[in-house]
Parts: C-alpha cells; sequence; structure tokens
C-alpha cells in the first residue's frame, strides 16, 4: 500500500518551454501532496503544498507564476514549469499524505527534468 | 544553524557490521521523526517513524529518538550491500506541519 507514482521519470525538454509532472496515489486518497526540489547533494527542499479543492501554498522564494501546481482530484497534482530555463533543471520528487490516516509523506520516484 | 543538522558522509562499513546514522535538530517542537531510505535517482522510501522519544525496532532497523538531546539515530544491524543509498532523517511538529529533512547520509557497505 500507501503507493506514488509520477510520470514522467525523466524529461528533457529546449528553454522557454513548459514541462508538466503528474503526482498520484494509487491506492489512498491524498487531500494533501507535496512538491520536492532536490539539487545533487542536498536535501529535500519543499517548493509548495497542494490541497485538493484550493490553491497550493509556496514556500518563499518559490515563484507560483512559474511554478503551477492542479490539484484537481483526490489522486492528482500536476506540477508545470512554465517557460523553463536551465537553472531549473533539477529532480522533483512529489509526496503524498493518506487522508485517512496520519502524518506519515510517501513520496514519488521522481522526475528527472534538464533544460537544454 | 540549520534546523536539523546531519553529517552528509559518506560512511563505508563492511558487510555485517552495525551502521549508526545520527541527526541533530534545534526546533524543541518537532515531535514526529522519520527516517527514509533514498537510493540514486530515485524517490525517498519511508523506513521508520517514531513519535516523540523512545526506540522502534522493525527487522534489522532501529530508531532511536532522545528529545531532550535534541538527538535522533538510526541503526542497522546486520548491514548488507543493498543497504547502501542516502540516509534522509525528517521531522516535523505533527498537526499536518511542514516537514523538514536533513541534508541525507551516504551510506556504503561493501561486500
Amino acid at each position: 500500500g500507501a503507493v506514488v507514482s509520477q510520470h514522467p521519470s525523466r524529461v528533457i525538454c529546449k528553454s522557454g518551454t513548459s514541462v508538466k509532472i503528474e503526482c498520484r496515489s494509487l491506492d489512498f486518497q491524498a487531500t494533501t501532496m507535496f512538491w520536492y526540489r532536490q539539487f545533487p547533494k542536498q536535501s529535500l527542499m519543499l517548493m509548495a503544498t497542494s490541497n485538493e479543492g484550493s490553491k497550493a501554498t509556496y514556500e518563499q522564494g518559490v515563484e507560483k507564476d512559474k511554478f503551477l501546481i492542479n490539484h484537481a482530484s483526490l489522486t492528482l497534482s500536476t506540477l508545470t514549469v512554465t517557460s523553463a530555463h536551465p537553472e531549473d533543471s533539477s529532480f522533483y520528487i512529489c509526496s503524498a499524505r493518506d487522508s485517512g490516516s496520519g502524518n506519515e509523506q510517501f513520496f514519488g520516484p521522481g522526475t528527472r527534468l534538464t533544460v537544454l | 544553524q540549520k534546523e536539523v543538522e546531519q553529517d552528509p558522509g559518506p560512511l563505508s562499513v563492511p558487510e555485517g557490521a552495525i551502521v549508526s546514522l545520527n541527526c541533530t535538530y534545534s526546533n524543541s517542537a518537532f515531535q514526529y521523526f522519520m527516517w527514509y531510505r533514498q537510493y540514486s535517482r530515485k524517490g525517498p522510501e519511508l523506513l521508520m517513524y517514531t513519535y516523540s522519544s523512545g526506540n522502534k525496532e522493525d527487522g534489522r532497523f532501529t530508531a532511536q529518538v532522545d528529545k531532550s538531546s535534541k538527538y535522533i539515530s538510526l541503526f542497522i544491524r546486520d548491514s548488507q550491500p543493498s543497504d547502501s543509498a542516502t540516509y534522509l532523517c525528517a521531522m516535523n511538529s505533527g498537526g499536518y506541519q511542514k516537514v523538514t529533512f536533513g541534508i541525507g547520509t551516504k551510506l556504503q557497505v561493501i561486500p
């Protein structure tokens, strides 16, 4: 149980294009999902908290107009990186909290984004 | 000072050794403590989840929390090459508050 999937696992795009990453909770409902970014040899940095049916809450320094988050259902959240630039290249990981249980977060496998 | 401090390693041990991984923290409000294992280019996998001070054991893994010292540990007994990964500590104050992660300790178990 508690499986979270992400798609795509890897994406390479040209500078200026937009990229959408999907995060799905496969066997549980998640009213709250989280988007993290991880640079090499650094820890997970929370970008935003995604709440089903409402606007995402962004961490300080994260541009909400650049990183669009949509949490349209209890099992799906999407992160769209708009007008991507090489400095956006990173490992993006989502996590989900099981609405029916407690505080634990379960992570997806991550998406490696490379912007050329 | 970071809220959570963790030695990034790398830590190399021979197969079968007992591994000790540690984190210190500064926020006394933290009550929930987690350990995640992350293989290269993969998402973190939840290993242990504990509340407040004390010990929790699961197979070869034991998590310890000492809130008085703001110090948490993960012990791995009879370490295996498959345990080679980065281990991240994480914690929050509960109530669905933001989770703060350590930088992760890279562990290598040598056959």
